[in-house]
């Protein structure tokens, strides 16, 4: 069946500081991959999407991804975190009808 | 700008009392999606319809009922509300085949 890791449940980083969340998929045919990020009490934002091509994606807010496929990994990065970024990101997997989403990271941001 | 609407937006039931979520998309997306969202759990899909007239269980639909009223609407029912059920419902839709879904702002459920 297909999975989506996070091995991170919380990240705590400086303001500034660079920022790397960890994604694992299980899929056997090309992923289609997204980023979501949850504000507190709102609903899931898209930040970005993989499709095909370019293997490392630009999304909104400044974040990025990188897709490597032998790795079985889609990891969000941003080179300087604003602690407005302080909230919970969901990696996900789209295949047939379906997303699978995996458990979530929480990053909190320190001033 | 709407998006997806759901309501209501909070929700505190007792055990074994029935009800409605609404959901409503104005962006003309074929799917629509309920998802629970639980802590250390993520999402999980509790039905999806891929378009009107038609629903599909998802990971964990006991418990609940679903409805596509018609291709705007899409509507979850509890029948008998039991505590396991207290939490966070969001509805999203999605339009053309591998485009990113689209979600609402969520339904906080307590169940007594």
């Amino acid at each position: 069946a297909q999975s989506v890791t996070q091995p991170d449940i919380h990240i705590t980083v400086s303001e500034g500081a660079s920022l790397e969340l960890r994604c694992n998929y299980s899929y056997g045919a090309t992923p289609y991959l997204f980023w979501y990020v949850q504000s507190p009490g709102q609903g899931l934002q898209l930040l970005l999407k993989y499709f095909s091509g370019d293997t490392l994606v630009q999304g909104i807010k400044g974040f990025e991804a990188e897709f490597k496929r032998s790795q079985s990994s889609f990891n969000l990065r941003k080179p300087s975190v604003h602690w407005s970024d302080a909230a919970e990101y969901f990696c996900g997997v789209y295949y047939g009808q379906n997303f699978v989403f995996g458990p979530g990271t929480r990053l909190s941001v320190l001033p | 700008n709407a998006g997806v609407t759901q309501t209501p937006k909070f929700q505190v039931l007792k055990t074994g009392q029935s009800m409605t979520l609404q959901c409503a998309q104005d962006m003309n997306h074929n799917s629509m999606y309920w998802y629970r969202q639980d802590p250390g759990m993520g999402l999980r899909l509790i039905y999806y319809s891929a378009s009107e007239g038609t629903t599909d269980k998802g990971e964990v639909p006991n418990g609940y009922n679903v409805s596509r009223l018609n291709k705007r609407e899409f509507s979850l029912r509890l029948e008998s509300a039991a505590p396991s059920q207290t939490s966070v419902y969001f509805c999203a839709s999605r339009g053309y085949s591998n485009q990113p879904q689209h979600f609402g702002d969520g339904t906080r459920l307590s169940i007594l």
